[in-house]
């Protein structure tokens, strides 16, 4: 069974600083990789995904994420961050093939202080 | 665009009444989804349907049943509310068969139960 692992509930950053949030996944075969954004009183909305080929993903609102196999993880990443960036971010997984349910991470707040 | 909706964003419930959270999606999706949100447990898989009138439980099916009689629509059903229930309900839908299995949400429903 995949699990997947948010290291930090919360994050608080300054404007305009950069961002990492963190994201570790445990599985036995390959993954897909899904980051999602709840904005507040909202639902979920795909940040960006992970299939295959570069390890480098791009997404709206200038995230980006790294897919390291080795160390199972998928950090996102955003060089400067807004205030509008403030919401919960969620880390997802699916299988291949799988029963075509996404595993979530718990989500990880982000407060982006003026 | 892909649109879920929601038939409530707001919803305010006494204990033990029957309680109906509708979900309606346009994009004749097969796999629909019910979850549930709360701080500090992310979420929570209550139902999955893959067809009309086909549905699987989630992680924690306790309490909830749900109906698809239509492929567009999804309901999650309270059959006698109680104040554990008071949550945040997301609904999702995605295309059977199609991987990645990305999910499109709803705007979600806080419901209260008193």
């Amino acid at each position: 069974a995949q699990s997947v692992t948010q290291l930090d509930s919360q994050v608080p950053v300054f404007e305009e600083a950069p961002v990492e949030l963190r994201c570790n996944y445990s599985s036995s075969v390959s993954v897909y990789l899904f980051w999602y954004v709840q904005y507040p009183n909202q639902g979920l909305q795909l940040l960006l995904k992970y299939l295959s080929g570069s390890t480098l993903v791009k997404g709206i609102n200038g995230f980006e994420a790294e897919f390291n196999k080795s160390q199972t993880s998928f950090h996102l990443r955003k060089p400067s961050v807004h205030i509008s960036d403030t919401a919960e971010y969620f880390c997802a997984v699916s299988v291949p093939g799988g029963s075509e349910k996404l595993v979530f991470g718990k989500g990880t707040k982000l407060t982006v202080n003026p | 665009d892909v649109k879920v909706t929601q038939s409530s964003r707001y919803l305010v419930k006494r204990t033990g009444e029957k309680v109906f959270l509708e979900c309606v999606q346009d994009m004749d999706h097969e796999n629909m989804f019910w979850y549930r949100q709360d701080p500090g447990l992310g979420l929570r898989l209550i139902y999955f349907s893959y067809d009309v009138k086909m549905k699987e439980k989630g992680d924690i099916p306790e309490g909830y049943s749900v109906s698809r009689e239509k492929k567009e629509r999804f309901s999650l059903i309270l059959e006698s509310a109680s104040t554990n229930q008071t949550s945040m309900y997301l609904c999702a839908s995605s295309f059977y068969g199609r991987a990645p299995y990305e999910q499109y949400f709803g705007p979600g429903t806080r419901l209260t139960v008193t």
